[in-house]
């Protein structure tokens, strides 16, 4: 069976300081990667993912992510962070042989203080 | 207006009851599904439907039923509400079910059953 890890369900961090939010996976087979944000009483929103090609990936609002096989991560880092970040992130993967169904790790909720 | 909406945003029943929630999207995708999201689960897969008329289950279907009558709705009713079916739902659309077609989520319904 697969699983989606993120190990730390929440994160503090001062305005400006750099992030990182680990996600780890398993998975028989490979996968397609991807990370979800979501603001307070808001659905949830594509930041980025990883289909193929180079291992570093760029989303939006400043966000990167790095796929990395041998340890089977895909860790979101942002170099400087803004109160406006405060936000649930998830990350997901699906399998290469299911198409659709995403599934979730439990959510890192970055808190981004003054 | 455009987009995917959900209806309510908020509900409150009892045990027992039958409860609907409702989705509409206005891009005509082919694909929606419903998610249930709890503390330390992230978002899990209840139905989804791949057109109108085609719906399957997912990860956990059980006390759920799923329609889609017409390509832009699709409503999921509780049959007879439980406690352990409080959560928050959310509606999602894609158009197809390849990864590079992103899932599209709404603002989401929080049930609490009493």
């Amino acid at each position: 069976a697969q699983s989606v890890t993120q190990l730390d369900s929440q994160v503090p961090v001062f305005e400006e300081a750099p992030v990182e939010l680990r996600c780890n996976y398993s998975s028989s087979v490979s996968v397609y990667l991807f990370w979800y944000v979501q603001y307070p009483n808001q659905g949830l929103q594509l930041l980025l993912k990883y289909l193929s090609g180079s291992t570093l990936v760029k989303g939006i609002n400043g966000f990167e992510a790095e796929f990395n096989k041998s340890q089977t991560s895909f860790h979101l880092r942002k170099p400087s962070v803004h109160i406006s970040d405060t936000a649930e992130y998830f990350c997901a993967v699906i399998r290469m042989d299911s198409s659709y169904k995403l599934i979730f790790g439990s959510g890192t909720r970055l808190l981004v203080r003054p | 207006d455009a987009g995917i909406t959900q209806s309510p945003r908020y509900k409150i029943t009892e045990t027992g009851r039958q409860v609907t929630l409702m989705c509409h999207q206005t891009w005509s995708h082919s694909y929606m599904f419903w998610y249930r999201q709890d503390l330390g689960h992230g978002l899990r897969l209840i139905y989804y439907s791949a057109a109108a008329d085609i719906t399957d289950k997912g990860e956990v279907p059980d006390g759920y039923v799923v329609s889609r009558s017409k390509t832009e709705n699709f409503p999921l009713t509780l049959e007879s509400a439980t406690r352990s079916q409080t959560s928050v739902y959310f509606c999602a659309s894609s158009p197809s079910a390849g990864p590079t077609d992103t899932q599209y989520f709404g603002p989401g319904t929080r049930l609490t059953v009493l």
